[in-house]
C-alpha cells in the first residue's frame, strides 16, 4: 500500500487556462475527498465521492470546478478559466466506509497550484 | 456552522519538554475528531482519531483527549524532539444524527518548533 498519490505535485499556469489534477486513493478505499488549503489556513472541504457517486459538494466548488471519479478508483479535479484566487494547495484524501480504521481520512501530498 | 479554533497559533519549546496543544469546537454534535501533522509544503499525516464515544487515544508519545460536552480536545506530546517540529491540525466531523456530512472541518493549526 503506497498511500494516496497526487499528480502533478506542482502546477504553474496563466490566468484563464484550464488545469486538471489527478488523485489515486489507497486501494480499496471507497471514499475520496478533495480539499483546498491556502497559506496559513486549515484545509477546506470541496467535494466527496463514495465509489463513483459524487455525494456532497461545497459552495466553494464554483461552476468553474468539476470533479469526477468515473470508475470509483482515481479522481480528477478540473478548474476551468483559472483565476489568481485559485492559487492554493489541493489535497486529496481517502477513507473506508466500513471495517478497521473506517472514517479515518488519509491525505495525499497535495498539488500546489500557482496562477500567474 | 461548526468553527474550530486552535490555540496557540505557534509554540516554541526546548527539546525534551512535555507540551499540550489545544483545539476547541463550537458545535458539540460531532462524530469524531482527528489530529494531523503537516510538514511545510507537504500533505497531512493522520496522528490520532477519537470517536465521539471515546475520551482519549494514545499512540507512542502522543495522547489525545476529547471532552465533547465542553467542545475541547487536547494533544499531549511527551518528551518532545526536534523531529516533532511541524504544524498540528485538528479536524471534526459532524454527527450523522444531526444531519452531518462526511467533510472534516479544520482549525488553522498550531505551528510547533522544538529547539535542540
Amino acid at each position: 500500500d503506497t498511500g494516496v498519490s497526487q499528480n502533478p505535485r506542482h502546477k504553474i499556469t496563466k490566468r484563464g487556462q484550464n488545469v486538471t489534477f489527478r488523485c489515486d486513493p489507497i486501494s480499496e478505499h471507497n471514499r475520496l475527498y478533495w480539499y483546498r488549503q491556502t497559506l496559513g489556513q486549515g484545509p477546506e472541504f470541496l467535494t466527496y465521492f463514495q465509489n463513483e457517486a459524487q455525494l456532497e459538494k461545497s459552495r466553494l466548488l464554483s461552476d468553474r470546478f468539476s470533479a469526477e471519479r468515473p470508475k470509483g478508483s482515481f479522481s480528477t479535479l478540473e478548474i476551468q478559466r483559472t483565476e489568481q484566487g485559485d492559487s492554493a494547495m489541493y489535497l486529496c484524501a481517502s477513507s473506508l466506509a466500513m471495517g478497521a480504521h473506517w472514517n479515518e481520512q488519509y491525505f495525499g501530498p497535495g498539488t500546489r497550484l500557482t496562477v500567474t | 456552522k461548526q468553527e474550530v479554533t486552535q490555540i496557540p497559533a505557534a509554540l516554541s519549546v526546548p527539546e525534551g519538554e512535555n507540551l499540550v496543544l489545544n483545539c476547541s469546537f463550537t458545535d458539540s454534535a460531532i462524530y469524531n475528531l482527528q489530529w494531523f501533522r503537516q510538514d511545510p509544503g507537504k500533505g497531512l499525516t493522520s496522528l490520532l482519531l477519537i470517536q465521539s464515544s471515546q475520551r482519549e487515544q494514545t499512540s507512542g508519545r502522543l495522547n489525545a483527549s476529547l471532552d465533547k460536552s465542553s467542545g475541547r480536545s487536547t494533544l499531549y506530546i511527551a518528551a518532545s524532539q526536534p523531529g516533532d517540529s511541524a504544524t498540528y491540525l485538528c479536524a471534526v466531523k459532524r454527527s450523522q444524527a444531526q444531519g452531518g456530512s462526511e467533510k472534516l472541518v479544520f482549525g488553522k493549526g498550531t505551528k510547533l518548533t522544538v529547539n535542540p
